[in-house]
């Protein structure tokens, strides 16, 4: 079974500072797929990255910066010079591409980011 | 990308009634997909919606207490039935685009408080 943990349950950061979000996962398949998403306090769901089990360079985008690393089973999102926009509630998920049903999406349970200023 | 919208945004309910939430994409879908999160969790996947065939439910979920529906491949509907108070959650539906593994676009969600 597939199983996502984010065992970060609240991280409260200073503006500026960075912030690494950790995500650990459990699959048996050989290619799945790694996602993070971010949920402000508004609510919806705004995607920010997905990542194939192929691929295991690092990707940065602005400020974020995610790290996937197959030996230890990790995808953690790193997040340059917080700022308090940045305050919200981020997921990690997990979707196996031999799920005969779909995409379906295995999530953790969030990390709710508190950026000070 | 793929535009969701969801009605309605939020509703507060009566302990025994149901409610139908709508979900309307700007684009043809093969999947679509119904999500709960519950206050404070995480989401969990309800079950998928495929057009032309029966909602597939995961454990947990049935088709009595939530019956979907998806007429054509730009809507879905999913009604929570005989409602009570522990069905206050988050209800979100995603699409997912393409055959492989897109990322999925949600909706912004149905706020639901049931009495």
């Amino acid at each position: 079974a597939q199983k996502v943990t984010q065992a970060q349950t609240e991280i409260s950061v200073v503006e500026k500072e960075d912030v690494t979000l950790d995500c650990v996962y459990e699959t048996r398949d050989t290619t799945y797929y790694l996602f993070w998403y971010k949920q402000p306090p508004s609510g919806e769901l705004v995607f920010l990255i997905r990542r194939n089990s192929f691929d295991e360079q690092n990707e940065i985008s602005g400020r974020y910066s995610w790290n996937f690393q197959k030996s230890t089973s990790s995808f953690n999102f790193t997040i340059t010079a917080s700022q308090v926009v940045d305050s919200a509630v981020y997921f990690c998920a997990l979707s196996d591409e031999k799920k005969s049903s779909g995409d379906k999406l295995t999530f953790g349970t969030g990390t709710r980011l508190a950026v000070r200023p | 990308s793929a535009v969701i919208s969801q009605k309605p945004s939020r509703d507060i309910c009566q302990r025994g009634t149901s409610l139908t939430i709508q979900c309307q994409v700007d684009s043809q879908v093969t999947m679509m997909f119904w999500y709960r999160q519950q206050p404070g969790q995480s989401l969990t996947l309800i079950a998928t919606a495929n057009q032309g065939s029966e909602a597939t439910y995961e454990s947990g979920f049935v088709i009595d207490k939530f019956p979907i529906s998806r007429p054509n491949l730009t809507f879905s509907t999913l009604t929570v039935s005989n409602m009570s108070p522990e069905d206050s959650s988050i209800y979100l539906c995603s699409v997912g685009l393409g055959q492989g593994l897109d990322e999925q676009f949600f909706g912004p969600g149905t706020r639901l408080t049931v009495l």
